[in-house]
């Protein structure tokens, strides 16, 4: 079947930048999301973009969507310690838009080294 | 508001016996869902409503039973549980979908 996908790990220095890509399936999708998770908790919804949008800014999170070649990304500004977690790209199930479910990709593993 | 609450937060059960993982939710939210989280691929849909009374089949949804008789309430229940259900059960739920979902803390279940 179709995938979300991510690649699966990403190791940056504090105070970096971060940037976590997504290659999404359905180009009809209308919203598309960025959850976090951090160990042994549920996941938390950080961010979405609407389809009709490039970008999105939100204090240090970035989001930026082609269109064009399905993908998404997320930059994350002056990463901190407390920034290594899962995340996690995820869109609305392709062809069952009615339903409103969400496809996840796989995940990607964050570690932000001192 | 408590968001979403499951229990249990941690299960072992025997192959071939069954059990309900219970989610609930405070919000007034109409859809709900069940993923499962297993390592390297994600999180993938199990069952899920969009109302009380309704119920539909996500991508995995063999071994597993739902239903929605209140808007608060979605149990999971595993019929006969097998060593492959062992994983991590996600509970989540929305208002209207498009807004992203709240999950809950989620239950780890081995089965041995």
């Amino acid at each position: 079947g179709e995938d979300v996908e991510q690649s699966l790990f990403l190791s940056v220095r504090e105070g970096d930048s971060s940037v976590i890509n997504c290659t999404y399936t359905d180009s009809s999708s209308t919203y598309l999301y960025w959850y976090k998770q951090e160990p042994g908790a549920g996941l938390q919804l950080l961010t979405y973009i609407f389809s009709n949008m490039d970008m999105k800014q939100d204090q240090r999170l970035t989001v930026l969507l082609n269109k064009k070649d399905k993908h998404l990304s997320l930059r994350i500004a002056d990463t901190q310690t407390g920034d290594s977690a899962i995340y996690f790209c995820a869109e609305i199930l392709p062809g069952r838009s009615s339903a409103r479910q969400l496809t996840f990709g796989s995940g990607t593993q964050l570690t932000v080294l001192p | 508001n408590a968001g979403v609450t499951q229990t249990p937060k941690f299960q072992v059960l025997k192959t071939g016996q069954s059990m309900t993982l219970q989610c609930a939710q405070d919000m007034n939210h109409e859809y709900m869902s069940w993923y499962r989280q297993d390592p390297g691929m994600g999180l993938r849909l199990i069952h899920y409503s969009v109302g009380a009374g309704i119920t539909d089949q996500g991508e995995v949804p063999n071994g597993y039973n739902v239903s929605r008789s209140t808007t608060e309430d979605f149990p999971l229940r595993l019929l006969s549980a097998a060593p492959s259900q062992t994983s991590v059960y996600f509970c989540a739920s929305s208002k209207q979908g498009n807004g992203g979902y709240t999950f809950g803390s989620g239950t780890r279940l081995t089965v041995v």
